[in-house]
This record gives structure tokens, C-alpha cells and sequence, in this order.
């Protein structure tokens, strides 16, 4: 069975200071990672993804996530954040035999001004 | 292009009622999927079809739940009879069955109360 840790319920940053959302992830095979963004009373929007390739992975928004096959992570990180970086954020899984998507339980994310 | 379009956006019934929610996918996916996420949960899959065939639906409640797709464009997701536990947000995603990067696209989701 695949599954998806998201360890923080929360994470509250200043802004211009570095964004990091962590996600551990459990799968068969080789996994297809993904992060999506959902603000309030909207669907999840795209963030970025690893297939294959680069373990460091560029998305929309200036965010980047690093892919670690040893540790089992896929953290989200934004060098500078932003007030409207606030909002919940939910990491994915998919095994490469499996077509079914398996999400976090999302953190939400706060930056201050 | 035109993204997953869902209805109604709100809606609040009483237990034992039934309800139905709309889902149309962008054009040309054949993929959709209907998910239920729980609040302060992340979404969990309830069914995927392929055009109009049903892939999985191992999650979806069965003697509660239905969805159809009859003509593998626009599908209806149904509750019949809600319970208090049914509250949650519905959201309908789509894929392009050739997108090689499996990205779903998500529509801004039903959110329905129960009381």
C-alpha cells in the first residue's frame, strides 16, 4: 500500500524568510511525487513534480522540492516567502504500476508579514 | 483552455436526503476522478473512470454512493441517503489519458454540509 506523512499540521514563517513543507512518502516501485496548493474555497492547483530525472525539481511560484530516494522525501521549499504563499499544501504519491494517487493530510501554511 | 467545471459549489441537506453533484472535465480528458476530502484531511479517491467504464471504485460507499458517466464526458456523483459523516468537500479531477507526466486538474470541489 502507498502512503503519504505529511509530520506538520502547520508551518508559520516570516516573510523573506525560507519556506520548507516536509513529506515522507511510502510506494512499490518507483514513485511519481507531487505537490498541489489549495487556498480557501478553491480546488488543488499544480504545483510541481518528479517523475525521473533531477532530484531537485523547479514548480510554479518559485517553489523547488528535492526528491531523496534514500531518505523517502520529497520537501517543498521557496527560498523567500510570501504572504500569499499562505495556504494548505498537500503532497502526493504514485507508484509506477499503480495509477492511484495517495495525498498527505496537508499543512497549512501561514506567512507573516 | 477551460478548466473542471463543478456544481453546485455549496450545499446543505439534511441526513436521509439524497443529493447529486455535477462534474465536467476538461475537454479531451478521458480520465476523471471523484474524490471526498474530509476536512483536515487530504482528498481520498472514491472512483476513477475511463471515458464511460468505471477503473476503480474499491472506496466509493456503495450502498450510498453511485456515479455514472454515460456518455464519458460530464459525470454525476450521488448520495442517497446522506449520513452526518457525508460532510466534506467533492472534488472532481481530470487527466488527459496520453499526459505522460499524470498530472490531474481539479475543479474548485463541492462543499456539502450535513445536518
Amino acid at each position: 500500500a502507498q502512503s503519504v506523512a505529511q509530520p506538520e499540521d502547520q508551518v508559520n514563517v516570516a516573510e523573506g524568510n525560507p519556506l520548507t513543507v516536509k513529506c515522507t512518502y511510502s510506494v512499490s516501485g518507483n514513485p511519481y511525487l507531487f505537490w498541489y496548493v489549495q487556498y480557501p474555497n478553491r480546488g488543488l492547483q499544480f504545483l510541481l513534480k518528479y517523475i525521473t530525472g533531477d532530484n531537485l525539481v523547479k514548480g510554479s511560484y518559485g517553489f523547488e522540492a528535492e526528491f531523496n530516494k534514500s531518505q523517502t522525501s520529497f520537501h517543498l521549499k521557496k527560498p523567500s516567502a510570501l504572504v500569499s504563499d499562505s495556504a494548505l499544501y498537500f503532497c502526493a504519491v504514485r507508484g509506477s504500476r499503480d495509477y492511484k494517487l495517495s495525498f498527505g493530510a496537508g499543512t497549512t501554511v501561514t506567512v507573516r508579514a | 483552455e477551460a478548466g473542471v467545471a463543478q456544481s453546485p459549489r455549496y450545499k446543505i441537506i439534511e441526513k436521509r436526503q439524497s443529493v447529486a453533484f455535477w462534474c465536467n472535465p476538461i475537454s479531451g480528458h478521458a480520465t476523471l476522478y471523484w474524490y471526498q476530502q474530509i476536512l483536515g484531511q487530504g482528498p481520498k479517491l472514491l472512483i476513477q473512470f475511463q471515458n464511460n467504464g468505471v477503473v476503480d471504485d474499491s472506496q466509493l460507499p456503495k450502498d450510498r454512493f453511485s456515479a455514472e458517466r454515460l456518455k464519458g464526458v460530464d459525470s454525476t456523483l450521488k448520495i442517497q441517503p446522506a449520513k452526518l459523516e457525508d460532510s466534506a468537500v467533492y472534488l472532481c479531477a481530470s487527466r488527459h489519458v496520453r499526459e505522460p507526466t499524470y498530472e490531474q486538474y481539479f475543479g474548485p470541489g463541492t462543499r456539502l454540509t450535513v445536518t
